[in-house]
């Protein structure tokens, strides 16, 4: 079952914050984030499992509520390196495939 | 730092002509994924694999389509007869000892269907 993100897409400017939301209709064991620069792979920013803490490094952060089945991917002071789309994946069990939704283009201008 | 890596970075073929997409995967990985993205489109799963048979596969893997590992590191995706609309960029991933573990891609092969 495919995961909604929102928004599709947001523009920032250099210093300002985001956030991108991930939900499910069922039940999740994890959610991972990822982030996609044109014409690359994605790269894996962070995993949540069920039951786990919120996660972060630098300035990226991400929450996992297991109750609301939905996830919370958190860019604070915004860089432009941060531009890209950003997908979060999510697993309904311990062994079910990643599946991803469809993307948030965020894009961060000077 | 351990990567996946994938050949080639570019393959255009014939429409109904085979394909194969390699990959070789971290080496203590035990999880294998062949992932595809359409341009502009979100990356879509197509198959797992642990301990050498198909641990799960979408709707999109049908039956022109197969995986193997055909030795200790390589793990490839043969499409026989390809179509047009497999046109697309195929990702490769890998992760550790737990299905759901963090997935490590490949840079990708761009395969262009004429």
């Amino acid at each position: 079952q495919q995961p909604v993100q929102s928004p599709q897409a947001v523009i920032l400017r250099e210093g300002e914050d985001a956030v991108i939301n991930c939900s499910s209709s069922k039940a999740l064991y994890s959610v991972h984030w990822y982030r996609q620069k044109h014409g690359e792979a994605p790269v894996f920013l962070m995993i949540l499992l069920k039951g786990g803490e919120q996660k972060g490094h630098d300035k990226i952060s991400a929450s996992f509520n297991e109750k609301k089945q939905q996830s919370s991917l958190y860019l604070t002071a915004s860089q432009l390196s941060y531009s890209g789309t950003y997908f979060c994946g999510t697993v309904n069990s311990g062994n079910t495939p990643l599946v991803f939704g469809k993307g948030t283009r965020l894009s961060v201008i000077a | 730092e351990p990567e996946v890596t994938q050949t080639p970075s570019h393959q255009v073929t014939q429409m109904g002509q085979e394909v194969i997409l390699r990959c070789v995967p971290i080496s203590n990985h035990l999880y294998f994924y062949w992932y595809r993205q359409i341009l502009g489109q979100k990356v879509e799963f197509l198959v797992s694999f642990y301990n050498n048979e198909i641990s799960e596969k979408s709707e999109i893997f049908d039956d022109q389509f197969s995986v193997e590992r055909p030795d200790g590191s390589n793990f490839t995706l043969k499409i026989r007869s390809t179509k047009l609309e497999d046109s697309a960029m195929y990702f490769c991933a890998s992760s550790g000892t737990r299905a759901a573990d963090e997935q490590f891609f490949g840079p990708g092969t761009r395969l262009t269907v004429l």
